[in-house]
């Protein structure tokens, strides 16, 4: 168990309405990330963080903002959601010394 | 960039049946290689890692080994079990990223 808690699991909500997602970690990681799951694209790295302020875009960014004012809470916001952001989202996190990611639960978002 | 090619799925096997799954890559230098999986309704798992060519990974029964010859990592297990059904992700290391596969699902019937 790599102490990774995401909130909410699950969400509904409307085209045009701000959504925030937030990840929580026990372990006091540098590494935190965020990727979104879609049949027939796998895992897609959104937003990543290497500690707290410090962020950088992944492949699919548009859309989507990230903030870290904590070492252990990396939030992602959608603006204004779109259908096209219905999707699954993961947050992982990697402990500094090694490659390896471990990932949440995971947070089932559905964009009416 | 990096990319990942993994076999296409759904893939359904009988129970004590060999499991491959393939998995090539295209990255430069030499990355590390991962195999996670995800259980219905899950997150996903590390299942096993390699991190230089040669290295054999294995976990569970499953193996797969880093060959940079052919640029492949492909997940082997010799008899697999229903509860091996889930689906199946590759994963390649560099740059303080993973860059994933589409992922391949596994069903394994009675």
């Amino acid at each position: 168990d790599a102490g990774i808690t995401q909130s909410p699991r699950h969400k509904v909500t409307e085209t045009g309405t701000p959504v925030t997602l937030r990840c929580h970690q026990t372990e006091n990681h540098r590494y935190m990330y965020w990727y979104r799951q879609d049949p027939g694209h796998g895992l897609r790295l959104i937003h990543y963080s290497y500690g707290v302020k410090d962020t950088d875009k992944g492949e699919v960014s548009d859309g989507y903002s990230v903030s870290r004012s904590k070492t252990e809470d990396f939030l992602l916001t959608l603006e204004s959601a779109t259908s096209s952001q219905t999707s699954v989202y993961f947050c992982a996190i990697r402990p500094g010394t090694q490659e390896t990611q471990y990932f949440g639960p995971g947070t089932r978002l559905l964009v009416l | 960039g990096n990319s990942v090619t993994q076999m296409e799925g759904p893939v359904t096997l009988s129970e004590e049946a060999f499991l491959t799954i393939n998995c090539t890559y295209t990255a430069t230098g030499y990355p590390s290689l991962f195999w996670y999986v995800q259980y219905p309704g899950e997150g996903l798992q590390l299942l096993l890692k390699a991190t230089k060519a040669d290295d054999k990974g294995s976990n569970k029964g499953f193996e797969a080994t880093y060959r940079k010859e052919t640029t492949s990592f492909h997940l082997e297990k010799g008899s697999v079990q229903v509860s091996d059904s889930a689906v199946y992700f590759c994963a390649l290391g560099g740059g303080n990223k993973l860059t994933f596969g589409t992922g391949t699902q596994l069903k394994v019937e009675l």
